[in-house]
């Protein structure tokens, strides 16, 4: 079963402004965290991920942050564009396999 | 550095036959993880192979099974397949087994009759 719960759904935003989106999981054995972003008719494609002995990682408007005492993760877009469009996907290594969240469709209106 | 590729793109079958997926690695990974995706399940974890090997498998029948080659090329087997089984298929490459980062193809779309 699902062991990673991923918030909102759906997110709105206008071009410019920040996203975030946030995951929870379940196990607090895990120890790494990636996100993937999915266009239409594409594999999801590795954008940021996290290990667990740390807690922010930054990559020019992407970053993420990790609480391992409250057992979640958020992604964090800022000066959003249209072109960041897409499904995004948290993931978090549990038991010998990743498990995924259920995505976020981001919709950046322009 | 070439990506993860992966044949056929798309296939059409019908229920009761079976299927054949090819997944080819980024050059040097020598693991290959296997997921499903569908709109009512997500991403599901279908299997891993490192060396040739299985190392972790996920929840699904038997009627799903995998290989690796010395090559690190892997193949996943669906048989008897069911309307259900229509979905994409993701092949994700990484160095090792374990937590390592993963790669993913552009997937298979099996679309079952």
């Amino acid at each position: 079963g699902e062991n990673v719960e991923q918030h909102p759904s759906t997110l709105s935003v206008q071009e410019g402004d920040s996203a975030v989106i946030k995951c929870t999981y379940s196990d607090s054995a895990s120890n790494y965290f990636p996100w993937y972003k999915q266009e239409l008719g594409k594999g999801p494609q590795l954008i940021i991920d996290i290990r667990s002995n740390v807690g922010e990682k930054k990559d020019q408007r992407i970053a993420v942050t990790l609480n391992k005492t409250a057992k979640h993760f958020s992604l964090h877009i800022t000066e959003t564009q249209p072109e960041d469009s897409a499904v995004y996907f948290c993931a978090a290594w549990l038991n010998n396999d990743m498990r995924f969240g259920a995505g976020t469709r981001l919709t950046v209106k322009p | 550095k070439a990506g993860v590729t992966q044949t056929p793109r798309y296939l059409i079958k019908t229920r009761g036959q079976q299927v054949t997926l090819s997944c080819s690695p980024i050059s040097g990974h020598r693991s290959v993880s296997w997921y499903q995706q569908t709109p009512g399940q997500g991403l599901q974890f279908l299997f891993e192979y490192f060396s040739e090997t299985q190392r972790n498998k996920g929840n699904f029948p038997g009627r799903f099974s995998g290989r690796q080659f010395s090559n690190s090329r892997s193949e996943m087997n669906v048989s008897t397949l069911e309307l259900g089984d229509s979905a994409l298929y993701l092949c994700a490459s990484s160095r090792g087994q374990g937590g390592e980062t993963q790669y993913f193809g552009p997937g298979t779309r099996l679309l079952v009759l």
